[in-house]
């Protein structure tokens, strides 16, 4: 298994581009997120996914979309990008059986690093 | 309180030695505690789940004091690989408690530094 995988690995994009970070995983997860880390900051939670076709807000969602048409993958979408979103994105999946009640671990992608100029 | 708060450090410790480090929550209806350790610019990864019971994984010990709402990690005969970020990990409790998709709060990490 290769795990969760990200593309790009590192990206500069200027005010106002528009861009897709990608993720995948091939471990039959339900679950799937989207982080960011700025530096010296814990990771926040962008937008979530239970299983194909649903997706929910996190913590800091504002100028980002996501899509889970497949179980594997989990797109992260910016559309107007601004300096504020220069940062480090972690996809991430977990597995929680239906009904579950613990929170599972979850396996984190290598990341992608963002800078917005 | 924050909601996971740790100590940013940097821990400076020779090799060798025993350290060890504290996490404090401020939900009491949390259900699931972990650590992960975060190498520079790499991903997170899980280093150990922390149950009530408390547990050891080789050199590492995790405890939970749920009356005080704290996690501890305690790594003996400290070895320059272990040299990382550790993130304190907790679940949100109560409305998307327990298997609740948003449920993880990441703490920012205490930062070790083993010296040869």
């Amino acid at each position: 298994n290769a795990g969760v995988t990200q593309t790009p690995k590192f990206r500069i994009l200027k005010i106002g581009q528009s861009m897709t970070l990608q993720c995948t995983q091939d471990m039959n997860h339900n679950y799937m997120y989207w982080y960011r880390q700025d530096p010296g900051m814990g990771l926040k939670l962008i937008y979530y996914s239970v299983g194909a076709g649903i997706t929910d807000k996190g913590e800091v969602p504002n100028g980002y979309n996501v899509s889970r048409s497949t179980t594997e993958d989990f797109p992260l979408r910016l559309e107007l990008a601004a300096p504020s979103q220069t940062s480090v994105y972690f996809c991430a999946s977990s597995y929680t059986a239906s009904g579950g009640t613990r929170q599972e671990t979850q396996y984190f992608g290598p990341g992608t690093r963002l800078l917005v100029l | 309180r924050k909601e996971v708060e740790q100590d940013p450090g940097p821990f400076n410790v020779p090799e060798g030695a025993t350290v060890a480090f504290n996490c404090t929550y401020s939900n009491s209806a949390s259900q699931s505690f972990f650590w992960y350790r975060q190498d520079c610019r790499k991903e997170p990864k899980l280093l150990m789940s922390v149950y009530s019971s408390g547990n050891e994984d080789g050199r590492f010990t995790a405890q939970l004091n749920r009356a005080s709402q704290y996690i501890s990690l305690l790594i003996r005969d400290s070895k320059l690989s272990d040299s990382a970020t550790y993130l304190c990990v907790v679940n949100k409790g109560g409305k998307g408690s327990g298997g609740g998709a948003d449920g993880l709060t990441f703490g920012k990490g205490t930062h070790l530094i083993i010296q040869p």
